[in-house]
């Protein structure tokens, strides 16, 4: 079954870091890029990072740079975001979604997502 | 940064009606490099992940209805349902691919009348 399942949310205070994993099965992850994109409640989508299928490249949105990594364990399947100093503003449900090979592919496989709220 | 916007912001239809919305960006996403124009379309029902409807302006996605189709040009988007079904409802996204960082539109969200 091809499917991309978040782990790693909670609450968290400003200032602390967290660390977001996506499982990926049923596809050759190494193959795909993969791309974080986030929704603060009752708000519209935002893509947050990218990284290319093998690592070498990545990209993000101003707002988290800096502050979050994007990285991949392709012997593991999994896609990683660690997110540091958070604020509140990057309150959210963080989904992973993938497309094909190259990192400016449109998405066709998302995740459930997994939320993250800060605060104190 | 681009800019998309998105219009109406809410969109009651009427089952078995046409229905369209209209994405503009703040510049063309036009790749005059290899003529491809990087703007797709994806739908949120309630409760459920986004899902890719149109990409690439006019592609349909794996699966998704003859009913959806995307058209435009530059900077001026447009994707229309010939016949709306309940099942189409949620919040519907443009997003533009052309250039890092990505970027959405607000939203349009659809529902039945």
């Amino acid at each position: 079954q091809v499917q991309l399942v978040e782990s790693g949310g909670g609450v968290v205070q400003p200032g602390r870091s967290l660390r977001l994993s996506c499982a990926a099965s049923g596809f050759t992850f190494s193959g795909y890029a993969m791309h974080w994109v986030r929704q603060a409640p009752g708000r519209g989508l935002e893509w947050v990072a990218v990284i290319s299928y093998d690592g070498s490249n990545k990209y993000y949105t101003d707002s988290v740079k800096g502050r979050f990594t994007i990285s991949r364990d392709n012997s593991k399947n999994t896609l990683y975001l660690q997110m540091n100093s958070l604020r509140a503003e990057d309150t959210a449900v963080y989904s992973c979604a993938s497309g094909a090979r190259n990192i400016d592919d449109p998405f066709d496989l998302w995740g459930l997502g997994t939320r993250v709220t800060v605060s104190s | 940064d681009i800019v998309m916007t998105q219009t109406p912001f809410s969109l009651p239809v009427t089952p078995g009606e046409p229905a369209s919305i209209s994405c503009r960006s703040s510049q063309s996403l036009l790749d005059t490099d290899d003529g491809s124009t990087y703007l797709d379309w994806y739908l949120q029902k309630p409760g459920q992940s986004p899902q890719l409807l149109i990409y690439s302006l006019s592609y349909r996605a794996s699966g998704v209805p003859d009913r959806f189709s995307g058209s435009g040009s530059g900077s001026d988007f447009t994707l229309k349902i010939s016949r709306v079904e309940a099942e189409d409802v949620g919040v519907y996204y443009c997003m533009q691919r052309l250039e890092f960082p990505f970027t959405f539109g607000p939203g349009t969200k659809v529902d039945v009348k």
